[in-house]
C-alpha cells in the first residue's frame, strides 16, 4: 500500500525566506507524486507533479520539487516566500495517472510573517 | 471553461439522515473521484466512477454510495449519517487513458452533522 508522510504540521517562515516542505513516500511501484495547495475554504489546486523523466519539477507560483528515489522523498521548495503563499500544502502519491487514486499526507500549514 | 463544480457548498444534517452531494466534472473529463477531508486531515479516497461504474473504492462503509450519470456527473450518497461524517467532501475529475492528465478538484461541500 502507498503512503505519504509530511514532516511538520506547521512551518513558519519570514517573507523572502526559503520555503522547504518535506514529503516522504512509500510505494511498491514507481510512484507518481503531486503537491497540492489548499487555501481556506477552497478545494485543492495542483502545484506540480512528477511522473517520469526529469527529477526536478517546476510548478506554478515559483515552487519546485525534486524526486529522490534513493531517499523516497519529494520535498517542495521555493526560494523566496510571499505572504500569499500562506496556505495548507498536501503531498500525494498515485500508482498511476490513469487511475488517479491519490493517497494524501496529513498536510503542512505554511505561515508567512512580514 | 467551467472547472469542477460541486453543490451544495454547505449542508447541515441531523444524525441518522441521508444526504446527496453532487459533482459536475471539468469539460472533457470522464472520471470522477470523491474524497473526504476531515478537519485538520488530508483528503481520504472514498471511491471513483468511470463509465457509470464504481472502479475503485477506499476504506469506507457501505453507507457511502455513489452514482455516475451518462453526462459524467456524479452523486455521493451517505445514509444513516454519523457525527463523524462531518467533513469537507471533495470531488475530483480526470480523464482516463490520458498519459498527461491530472485530477482537478472542486471547491468541496462542507457537511456538518448535528
Amino acid at each position: 500500500a502507498q503512503s505519504v508522510t509530511q514532516l511538520g504540521s506547521h512551518v513558519s517562515v519570514s517573507e523572502g525566506a526559503l520555503v522547504l516542505l518535506r514529503c516522504n513516500y512509500s510505494s511498491s511501484v514507481p510512484p507518481y507524486l503531486f503537491w497540492y495547495v489548499q487555501y481556506p475554504n477552497q478545494g485543492l489546486q495542483l502545484l506540480l507533479k512528477y511522473t517520469t523523466g526529469a527529477t526536478l519539477v517546476k510548478g506554478i507560483n515559483g515552487f519546485e520539487a525534486e524526486f529522490k528515489k534513493s531517499e523516497t522523498s519529494f520535498h517542495l521548495t521555493k526560494p523566496s516566500a510571499h505572504m500569499s503563499d500562506a496556505a495548507e500544502y498536501f503531498c500525494a502519491v498515485s500508482e498511476g495517472i490513469g487511475f488517479q487514486k491519490l493517497v494524501f499526507g496529513t498536510g503542512t500549514r505554511l505561515l508567512v510573517s512580514p | 471553461d467551467a472547472g469542477v463544480t460541486q453543490s451544495p457548498t454547505h449542508l447541515i444534517k441531523t444524525r441518522g439522515q441521508q444526504v446527496t452531494l453532487r459533482c459536475s466534472p471539468k469539460s472533457g473529463h470522464d472520471t470522477v473521484s470523491w474524497y473526504q477531508q476531515a478537519l485538520g486531515q488530508g483528503p481520504q479516497f472514498i471511491f471513483q466512477y468511470y463509465e457509470e461504474e464504481e472502479r475503485q473504492r477506499g476504506n469506507f462503509p457501505d453507507r457511502f454510495s455513489g452514482h455516475q450519470f451518462p453526462n459524467y456527473s456524479s452523486e455521493l450518497n451517505v445514509n444513516a449519517l454519523l457525527l463523524g461524517d462531518s467533513a469537507l467532501y471533495l470531488c475530483a475529475s480526470s480523464l482516463t487513458g490520458g498519459q498527461n492528465t491530472e485530477a482537478f478538484f472542486g471547491q468541496g461541500t462542507r457537511l456538518t452533522v448535528v
